[in-house]
C-alpha cells in the first residue's frame, strides 16, 4: 500500500522562485492537509480540504496556494519562496475525522 | 484556544523500562487524540487512536488512555526496546468546526538506552 506519497523528498530554493510540493494518496480519502514542522513550533496547519474542490486555510496560510481537483491529490504551492519558508512539510489524509496518515515529508530549504 | 503540551520535552530510559509519556490539552471538545512516533529525518506513523467516548487503546507493548474531562491522555510503553528510541507526538482533533485540524504538542525525544 503506497498510502500518502510526497515528491520530492529534498528541495533548495533560491529567495524568490517558485515551486509545487506534490501530494498524492490511494486510500479515497476525503481530509487532507498540510503541515509544516518547526524546531519548537510543531506542526503548524497551512491549508486543508475536506474533498475535490473544496480548500480552506489552516493556522499559517500566507505564502502558499493549494488546489483540490482530484480526490487523490492535493498539490502545495510557493509562489515566491522566502527563507522563512524553510521547514519540513508534511501532507496527510484520512477519511473524515478517522485516523489521519502523514506523508514521509519533504525538507525545503530556501537560501 | 486549543493548547497540547507533551511533558517532558526529552526522556532517557535504560532498556527493559516501562515508561509513560504524558500529553495534556486545554479543551475537552475533541472527537479523537492520536499518538503518533516520528524517526529522525522521517514522517509520522501512527500509533494509536483513542475517540473521545474511549478509555483507552492497547496495540502489542503501547497502552494509550484518554480522561477527556481532565484533558490528559497518556502512552505507556511496556518493556521498552533500543528501537523505540524516537519522538512520540500526540495530536488532538477538535469538534466542531475545523474537524478536520489536527492540534498537536510539541513532542517528546526519548532514547532507550540498551
Amino acid at each position: 500500500n503506497a498510502g500518502v506519497t510526497q515528491t520530492p523528498k529534498f528541495q533548495v530554493l533560491k529567495t524568490g522562485q517558485s515551486m509545487t510540493l506534490q501530494c498524492a494518496q490511494d486510500m479515497n480519502h476525503e481530509y487532507m492537509s498540510w503541515y509544516r514542522q518547526d524546531p519548537g513550533m510543531g506542526l503548524r496547519l497551512i491549508h486543508y480540504s475536506v474533498g475535490a474542490g473544496i480548500t480552506d486555510q489552516g493556522e499559517v496560510p500566507n505564502g502558499y496556494n493549494v488546489s483540490r481537483s482530484t480526490t487523490e491529490d492535493f498539490p502545495l504551492r510557493l509562489l515566491s519562496a522566502a527563507p522563512s519558508q524553510t521547514s519540513v512539510y508534511f501532507c496527510a489524509s484520512s477519511a473524515g475525522v478517522a485516523e489521519a496518515f502523514f506523508g514521509q515529508g519533504t525538507r525545503l530549504t530556501v537560501v | 484556544k486549543q493548547e497540547v503540551t507533551q511533558i517532558p520535552a526529552a526522556l532517557s530510559v535504560p532498556e527493559g523500562e516501562n515508561l509513560v509519556l504524558n500529553c495534556s490539552f486545554t479543551d475537552s471538545a475533541i472527537y479523537n487524540l492520536q499518538w503518533f512516533r516520528q524517526d529522525p529525518g522521517k514522517g509520522l506513523t501512527s500509533l494509536l487512536l483513542i475517540q473521545s467516548s474511549q478509555r483507552e487503546q492497547t496495540s502489542g507493548r503501547l497502552n494509550a488512555s484518554l480522561d477527556k474531562s481532565s484533558g490528559r491522555s497518556t502512552l505507556y510503553i511496556a518493556a521498552s526496546q533500543p528501537g523505540d528510541s524516537a519522538t512520540y507526538l500526540c495530536a488532538v482533533r477538535r469538534h466542531g468546526g475545523a474537524t478536520n485540524k489536527l492540534i498537536f504538542g510539541t513532542g517528546t525525544l526519548l532514547a532507550v538506552q540498551p
